[in-house]
């Protein structure tokens, strides 16, 4: 089973700041098949990238993922109000189980 | 537009069984390239992969619940039902049920559904 670490726990940063979020795999994600979610509280997680550069329909494009192999990054160029929230990393190559990284809280500093 | 609704008991007691249905809307499970999975989240946790049913019946489980899952699939009904055995209240948690078809994460999800695990 593949065990995604996500970095840091949490980042507090204000509006208008990068924020630049980690996911560490303990071995390599097959195809780079590696997604990132935002959840907000009470809400279902939205897909915000696949194959761990490609942004989904609609997303914003300060929103980007890059990485390969182990070590996947999303960065948000310039964080908005609505983007403070948890975010998930997930690997979906390979075998399952199709695990989640255990999240980055981004909360307003 | 595509939609997927997660439906089932919101209490049950340890040691039953559990049942959810995910209806899907606007999508077909008769179509190739289609899956549904479900997913999991404890309150305050991370989320959980569960299980998975693609169009062809092909059916993939997470190796630590394997014993406890069953998944299948109603192409008429446009429903894929999620069983779980023996619940215990460690399985308190909100269900998802999401799409995913061949190569593609998780890009539409239902809204979930909470599940309380209590006598």
């Amino acid at each position: 089973e593949i065990v995604l670490t996500q970095s840091p726990g949490t980042l507090s940063l204000s509006p208008g700041e990068r924020a630049t979020l980690s996911c560490r795999a303990t071995q390599s994600v097959s195809s780079n098949y590696l997604a990132w979610y935002q959840q907000k509280p009470g809400q279902a997680p939205r897909l915000l990238i696949y194959g761990a550069s490609n942004r989904a329909t609609g997303i914003p494009d300060r929103f980007s993922g890059s990485g390969s192999g182990t070590d996947f990054t999303l960065t948000i160029s310039r964080l908005e109000p609505e983007d403070f929230a948890m975010y998930y990393c997930q690997q979906y190559g390979s075998s399952p189980p199709w695990t989640f990284g255990q999240g980055t809280k981004v909360e307003i500093k | 537009q595509i939609t997927l609704k997660e439906s089932g008991p919101t209490l049950v007691k340890p040691t039953q069984t559990l049942t959810l249905t995910c209806t899907l809307s606007g999508l077909s499970l008769s179509t190739s390239g289609v899956g549904v999975a479900w997913i999991r989240q404890p309150p305050g946790k991370a989320l959980e992969w569960l299980a998975l049913i693609y169009w062809d019946d092909d059916k993939r489980y997470s190796p630590s619940l394997r014993s406890r899952l069953t998944i299948t699939k109603d192409t008429s009904r446009n429903q894929v039902v999620l069983t779980m055995t023996n619940m215990d209240p460690v399985d308190t948690a909100t269900y998802y049920c999401a799409r995913k078809r061949l190569g593609y994460a998780s890009d539409i999800w239902g809204q979930g559904t909470m599940v309380t695990v209590s006598s």
